[in-house]
C-alpha cells in the first residue's frame, strides 16, 4: 500500500522566518509529487514534481524531488502571516489516478 | 466554469439515511477524483474517474458507497445508509489528465446526527 509521511506535524514561527517541510514517500510506479495549501476547505496547488533534483519556485517558495531518497522538501522564505495553513503532498501512480496524501503540515506564523 | 464546484456546501443528515453529493468539474477536464477529510486528517482518496469510467475504485470504503460520472463532466457520490463515521468533509478534483495537477472544490461538509 502507498505511504506519504510529512513531518514536522505542525510549526509554528515568526514572520521573516525560513522553514522547510519534508515529504517523504513510498509509491509503487511512482509518477509525480504533488504539494498543496489549504486554508479552509479547498486545497490549492503549489507545485507539481516529477524530475529529481530540479527546484520548482514560486514566489518564496520553491521545491525539490529527491527520487533516490524518496522524499521532497518545501521551502518558505520571508514567511508572511498569510502563510498560515496546512501543507499537504500527495504522491501519484504512473497509468493509476490514485493519490496517496500525507497527513500534512500545519504551519503557523506569528505576527 | 471557472473552478470545481460542488453542492450542497453542507449537509445534515440522520442516521441511516442516504446522501448525494455534487460535483461539476472544470470544464474539459477529463480526470475526477473524490476524497475525503476527517477533521485533522489527511486527505483519503475515494475514486477516480477518467471520463465516465472509473478505473480505480479502490478507495471506496464500503459497498455503501458509490459514485457515478455522465458525460465526462458531473458526477454524484452516494452514501447508502449513512453512518457517523461519514461525518467528513468530501472533496472533489479534476484535472486535465490523470497523474497530473488536481483542481479541488471547495467540498461538502456532511455531518450525520
Amino acid at each position: 500500500e502507498d505511504k506519504v509521511v510529512q513531518s514536522p506535524l505542525s510549526l509554528v514561527v515568526h514572520e521573516g522566518d525560513t522553514v522547510t517541510l519534508n515529504c517523504s514517500y513510498e509509491v509503487t510506479n511512482f509518477r509525480s509529487l504533488l504539494w498543496y495549501k489549504q486554508e479552509k476547505k479547498a486545497p490549492t496547488f503549489l507545485f507539481m514534481l516529477t524530475s529529481s533534483g530540479i527546484e520548482k519556485k514560486s514566489g518564496r517558495l520553491s521545491s525539490i524531488l529527491d527520487k533516490k531518497e524518496l522524499s521532497s522538501i518545501l521551502n518558505i522564505t520571508a514567511t508572511q502571516t498569510g502563510d498560515s495553513a496546512i501543507y499537504l503532498c500527495a504522491g501519484v501512480r504512473t497509468n493509476a489516478g490514485k493519490s496517496t496524501f500525507g497527513d500534512g503540515t500545519t504551519l503557523t506564523v506569528k505576527p | 466554469g471557472a473552478g470545481v464546484s460542488q453542492s450542497p456546501s453542507n449537509k445534515v443528515t440522520e442516521k441511516g439515511k442516504d446522501v448525494e453529493l455534487r460535483c461539476d468539474p472544470i470544464s474539459g477536464h477529463t480526470a475526477l477524483y473524490w476524497y475525503r477529510q476527517s477533521l485533522g486528517q489527511g486527505l483519503e482518496f475515494l475514486i477516480y474517474f477518467q471520463g465516465n469510467s472509473a478505473p480505480d475504485k479502490s478507495g471506496l470504503p464500503s459497498d455503501r458507497f458509490s459514485a457515478e460520472r455522465t458525460g465526462g463532466s458531473v458526477s454524484t457520490l452516494t452514501i447508502q445508509r449513512t453512518q457517523q463515521e461519514d461525518s467528513a468533509v468530501y472533496l472533489c478534483a479534476s484535472s486535465d489528465y490523470r497523474g497530473r495537477e488536481q483542481y479541488f472544490g471547495p467540498g461538502t461538509r456532511l455531518t450525520v446526527t
